[in-house]
């Protein structure tokens, strides 16, 4: 079946760097997002791997993905307050249109 | 400049009263989706229309309906909403959803509260 397992609440002080993790279930998916949310917002993309690479980097942002594996994860650099939010992993179902498979978002909270 | 917009940003409805969430999209994409969101869970996707080809969610409840007048506007109706229908109702947006993964752009949501 399809799932998206991550962990559910992550703390980090601000200046150091966050990683959260996110592991998959289904092998066919092209690609794979992170999506922030904060507080009563909508998901906001922050960023996304094609399956056939093994890292992106975007300014503070770099995502690892280990398809042996089905792990992917998210690196925050020199994180900050305004980083606090909710980190949602999603997978596309390949087989179905436009179906992403969201995981139950990692809690970040990033203290002074 | 938004480019998937919500409205209301809050909506309080009454058991049982019929109710109607809007978005409207200024991307001039193809597919819009419509997802639910209870609390500190996941988004689960209802339906979403490919144009005006309308794709259901085998587990999405029938008192959930959707309409697509034109590209820009899609509506949620929720036809007798129980206590179990609150939560926050995003929608998406992508250019042309297909074989290949497409990205997906969502508005800031609706807050659904049931009294």
């Amino acid at each position: 079946g399809e799932d998206v397992e991550q962990s559910l609440f992550l703390s980090v002080r601000e200046g150091d760097s966050s990683v959260i993790n996110c592991t998959y279930t289904d092998s066919s998916s092209t690609y794979l997002y992170w999506y922030k949310q904060e507080p009563g917002a909508g998901l906001q993309l922050l960023t996304y791997i094609f399956s056939n690479m093994d890292m992106k980097q975007d300014q503070r942002l770099t995502v690892l993905l280990n398809k042996k594996d089905k792990h992917l994860s998210l690196r925050i650099a020199d994180t900050q307050t305004g980083d606090s939010a909710i980190y949602f992993c999603a997978e596309n179902h390949g087989g179905s249109q436009g179906n992403l498979i969201f995981g139950k978002g990692t809690k970040l909270s990033v203290k002074p | 400049d938004a480019m998937v917009i919500q409205n209301p940003r809050y909506q309080v409805t009454q058991f049982g009263k019929p109710v109607t969430l809007s978005c409207s999209q200024t991307l001039n994409h193809n597919v819009m989706y419509w997802y639910q969101q209870k609390s500190s869970q996941a988004p689960k996707l209802l339906f979403h229309y490919y144009d005006k080809d309308f794709n259901n969610e085998a587990d999405t409840p029938d008192n959930f309906q959707s309409r697509r007048p034109n590209t820009s506007f899609c509506f949620l109706d929720i036809r007798s909403p129980g206590l179990g229908d609150a939560a926050m109702y995003l929608c998406a947006t992508s250019r042309d959803s297909g074989a290949r993964a497409d990205t997906q752009y969502f508005g800031p949501g609706t807050r659904l509260t049931v009294l």
